[in-house]
């Protein structure tokens, strides 16, 4: 069964710093997609980014950059410049391309920016 | 370019009543799906459509739970005789079938079962 561990139940950054969100996971498919979605306090999944298992380069968007380490099936999202609107929860999640594409999350990381 | 719209955005109900849920998706987008997501916790998947297929079910969803998409558009999830358990973010997202196949969202809608 697949599986999304966030350890992290919260972090801290001052504004204008940078913050790693650590993601770690476990799939014996060779297939696989990783996600990142923010949730601000109103509700709404908000997609960041996403990186392929086949894909050779980390996936970047914007001030969001992620750090795909395959053999230690760690997928931690990188924000640089950290903004107060940053502030919400951030979930990874998994898809695989067996059944559905449905996705597995895990339990997240609230991220406090202050001033 | 419209995303995912839900109705309604909250929901007080009283135990044993029945709730009914409406998810309408990114127009071109063929894939629907709920998720239940509660307290401190990642959301959860519950149902898929495929147009107006439903194709698969979590053992999350009990028997009260009961999920259609009439004509591959909207969608309706419908909780018979609510359960204080049943409070909850019901989440719906859209997809096209594609590679990546990115999931997006709509804002949830808030139940309270009192």
């Amino acid at each position: 069964a697949q599986k999304i561990t966030q350890t992290q139940p919260g972090m801290f950054v001052q504004e204008k710093e940078a913050v790693t969100l650590d993601c770690t996971y476990d799939t014996s498919d060779p297939s696989y997609g990783l996600f990142w979605y923010k949730q601000p306090s109103s509700g709404e999944m908000i997609f960041l980014i996403y990186q392929g298992s086949y894909d050779q380069q980390n996936a970047t968007e914007g001030r969001y950059s992620l750090n795909f380490q395959k053999a230690r099936k760690s997928a931690n999202l990188v924000i640089s410049a950290s903004q107060l609107g940053d502030s919400a929860m951030y979930f990874c999640a998994m898809r695989q391309p067996r059944g559905y594409s449905t996705l597995t999350f895990g339990k997240g990381t609230m991220l406090l920016v202050s001033p | 370019d419209t995303g995912v719209s839900q109705n309604p955005r909250h929901k007080i109900t009283k135990r044993g009543q029945n709730v009914t849920f409406r998810c309408d998706p990114i127009s071109e987008h063929n894939r629907l799906y709920w998720y239940r997501q509660t307290l401190g916790q990642g959301p959860e998947f519950l149902t898929y459509f495929q147009n107006e297929a439903q194709l698969e079910k979590s053992r999350l969803l009990s028997d009260r739970f009961s999920a259609e998409r009439p004509k591959g558009s909207f969608s309706t999830l419908e909780i018979q005789r609510t359960e204080q358990g049943d409070s909850a973010m019901y989440l719906c997202a859209s997809s096209l079938t594609k590679v990546k196949e990115t999931q997006y969202f709509g804002p949830g809608t808030r139940l309270l079962v009192l």
